[in-house]
């Protein structure tokens, strides 16, 4: 099946700072990538949608100049958390989808720590 | 009201039962329908998608019920490697592939 990768795997910041996750198809061409976030014990909550060369789409109450993504090719989109806050702190996990189906796969997921 | 609900559970059954989980959606424009599986601390892993026929993968089976908005997953003859968190997912027309998570149900099988 597809591959998806996500890097890091885990980071821990100090609040302020700002990190940035990759999130890479290996094995195909994602025309379409879509970046989680899930809170302990709940499920994932879709932050935005982002199509290889254009801006992405921010879901409500996703604060689009916090959370950064840029998809500049078909194998990679990534996701910057800026000024980090520790309610930030969550498990982020991106998929991407070729567009020929309905099926998305999905990245081993990030997770974020912000102290 | 979420759009996807599902009883979050756990369901805590003996090896080798058989558990049905069950899921309801609001939006009547929903046009895909999806069981994930996910582990603690991992991401989700599509397990099946689900037809309106229904459909069979194994010892799990998948029905969908379009006109009460319903979709169910049946888990026969359980083991231990099956304990983890099943999402429903939903994904709607006309909306970019988008999918929306149910909050899951957390499965656990015990000796």
């Amino acid at each position: 099946g597809a591959v998806v990768s996500q890097h890091p795997s885990w980071v821990i910041c100090k609040s302020g700072t700002s990190v940035k996750i990759e999130c890479r198809s290996l094995d195909f061409q994602a025309t379409t990538m879509f970046w989680y976030r899930q809170f302990p014990k709940q499920s994932l909550m879709l932050m935005a949608t982002s199509n290889e060369g254009s801006k992405a789409t921010y879901e409500q109450g996703v604060e689009k100049d916090k959370f950064l993504i840029n998809h500049a090719s078909l194998t990679l989109s990534t996701l910057t958390v800026t000024s980090a806050h520790p309610e930030d702190s969550s498990f982020y996990i991106c998929s991407a989808s070729s567009g020929e189906t309905d099926t998305q796969y999905f990245g081993p997921g990030t997770r974020l720590t912000v102290l | 009201r979420k759009e996807v609900e599902q009883d979050p559970g756990p369901f805590n059954v003996p090896e080798g039962a058989t558990v049905a989980f069950n899921c309801t959606y609001s939006n009547s424009a929903s046009q895909s329908f999806f069981w994930y599986r996910q582990d603690c601390r991992k991401e989700p892993k599509l397990l099946m998608s689900v037809y309106s026929s229904g459909n069979e993968d194994g010892r799990f089976t998948a029905q969908l019920n379009r006109a009460s908005q319903y979709i169910s997953l049946l888990i026969r003859d359980s083991k231990l490697s099956d304990s983890a968190t099943y999402l429903c997912v939903v994904s709607r027309r006309n909306a970019g592939n988008m999918l929306t998570f149910g909050g899951g149900t957390r499965l656990m099988v015990k000796p």
